[in-house]
């Protein structure tokens, strides 16, 4: 069955420094979608990429969709301490949304 | 907007037991799927509920079953209780069915012991 793979698992980073997290399917994907999970939180919707080639930025955030739309990135300029958790990608399968594994990271002062 | 409200908040389970968990939608979704996350890990897909059936459903045995009311609000019902059944259960809520976005709601901590 499909799978959805994340690297790196973790991220240690100072604050102000830049984070990327990459986001693998072992199939095509008609979306992807990316969430951020706070330590004790529950997982929160950030946002839904559609097109092959597709780039969406959130402030300091960038989101790419592959051209293959089997892969997918995730990158934030200049980490903020509230940047802390963990980031997951999702692809559907069916009616199912297939989670990776995440990436988490931690933003030192 | 009231969002998605989950109940109860924490569990604590003999092995062999039933459970049973609760899940409030966000208003103006009509669209319901429950997860299951262990520790460290991802989200897992369990079932989908739209207009009071079940959509989809994820690698979970018969003993994990669900229900929708007309209000849209749900249930999860877990039979037999495992060790491995110990984990954070999601629900979450979209306007629409399939695979779209997830509102989540804070979940229910099941402990099975």
């Amino acid at each position: 069955g499909q799978q959805v793979m994340q690297i790196p698992q973790y991220q240690h980073v100072q604050e102000g420094e830049d984070f990327t997290t990459y986001c693998n399917s072992s199939t095509t994907l008609s979306n992807i979608q990316w969430y951020k999970q706070r330590p004790g939180g529950h997982p929160v919707f950030l946002i839904q990429l559609v097109k092959s080639g597709e780039v969406k930025k959130q402030k300091r955030l960038t989101f790419q969709f592959g051209e293959a739309k089997k892969n997918s990135s995730l990158h934030i300029t200049a980490t903020q301490t509230t940047d802390v958790g963990t980031y997951f990608c999702a692809g559907p399968t069916g009616y199912a949304l297939n989670f990776g594994k995440g990436t988490s990271l931690l933003v030192t002062p | 907007e009231t969002g998605v409200t989950q109940s109860p908040t924490h569990l604590i389970k003999t092995r062999g037991q039933q459970v049973t968990l609760r899940c409030s939608s966000q208003s103006g979704h009509n669209t319901v799927s429950w997860y299951q996350q262990a520790l460290g890990q991802g989200p897992q897909f369990i079932f989908q509920y739209y207009r009071e059936e079940e959509n989809g459903r994820g690698n979970f045995p018969p003993r994990f079953s669900g229900l929708q009311f007309p209000n849209y609000s749900s249930e999860l019902n877990v039979n037999a209780l495992e060790l491995d059944d110990s984990a954070l259960y999601l629900c979450a809520s979209s306007p629409r069915d399939g695979p779209y976005e997830q509102y989540f709601g804070p979940g229910t901590r099941l402990t099975v012991t």
